[in-house]
């Protein structure tokens, strides 16, 4: 069974303050992405990852994916309230015939004014 | 906006009753997901319809019926649950990871809040 580990599963920080959370699988995965969930709300795809040692920035968020494909972090710059929401990692199985994605139990991210 | 929308938002209903769940996608894609979100659990995947055949059923009780009529539209129809069963309902949507290169990029709508008393 494959299985996506996200640490930490809670992290309560100040305003200002960087961040990184993480995505560890034995498995390789043809691509990766990360969504951001809110409460009350389906989760939103923040980027998604496909080659092995790939960086991707989106505004103070940088995505990483592992040079095995088995890995992923996500590092907030300066973070914010908005930032505030639950951050699901999930992996596409690879050579999987259906393409289900495998999803972490999430971090949830709180970010105190 | 998503382009993926779910009806109702909420639903309280007792063990005998009968619902259904409705989502609906705009971005015109050709695979559709039902998902259940539950406390301190990972997403979990309840059906796949993919070109409007389901072609994952991941052990779900025959209590969850899904049915879609056109790629567009997908329901979740509901018999007999049990308390245990209340949880985050999410639809989602993608273009079929073979048309995609292989990425599947879902776009999930807000969910409905299910609660079984």
């Amino acid at each position: 069974t494959q299985l996506l580990e996200q640490s930490p599963q809670f992290l309560s920080i100040q305003e200002g303050e960087n961040l990184t959370v993480y995505c560890n699988s034995s498995s390789v995965f043809s691509s990766l992405q990360w969504y951001r969930q809110e409460p009350g709300e389906g989760p939103v795809l923040l980027v998604t990852v496909v080659t092995g040692g790939e960086v991707k920035k989106l505004k103070r968020l940088t995505f990483q994916f592992g040079d095995a494909r088995k890995d992923s972090s996500l590092h907030i710059t300066a973070a914010q309230p908005g930032d505030t929401g639950l951050y699901l990692c999930a992996g596409l199985n690879y050579g999987g015939s259906q393409g289900n994605l495998i999803f972490g139990k999430g971090t949830k991210l709180s970010v105190k004014p | 906006e998503t382009g993926v929308t779910q009806t109702p938002r909420h639903l309280v209903m007792g063990m005998t009753n009968k619902k259904s769940l409705k989502c609906e996608q705009h971005l015109g894609h050709n695979a559709m997901y039902w998902y259940k979100q539950s406390a301190k659990k990972p997403l979990e995947l309840m059906f796949v319809y993919s070109l409007e055949e389901r072609v994952e059923n991941n052990s779900v009780p025959s209590r969850f019926s899904p049915e879609c009529p056109n790629s567009s539209h997908l329901f979740l129809h509901l018999h007999t649950l049990q308390p245990e069963d209340s949880a985050l309902y999410l639809c989602a949507s993608s273009r079929t990871p073979t048309l995609a290169g292989g990425i599947n990029e879902q776009f999930f709508g807000p969910g409905t809040r299910l609660t079984v008393l």
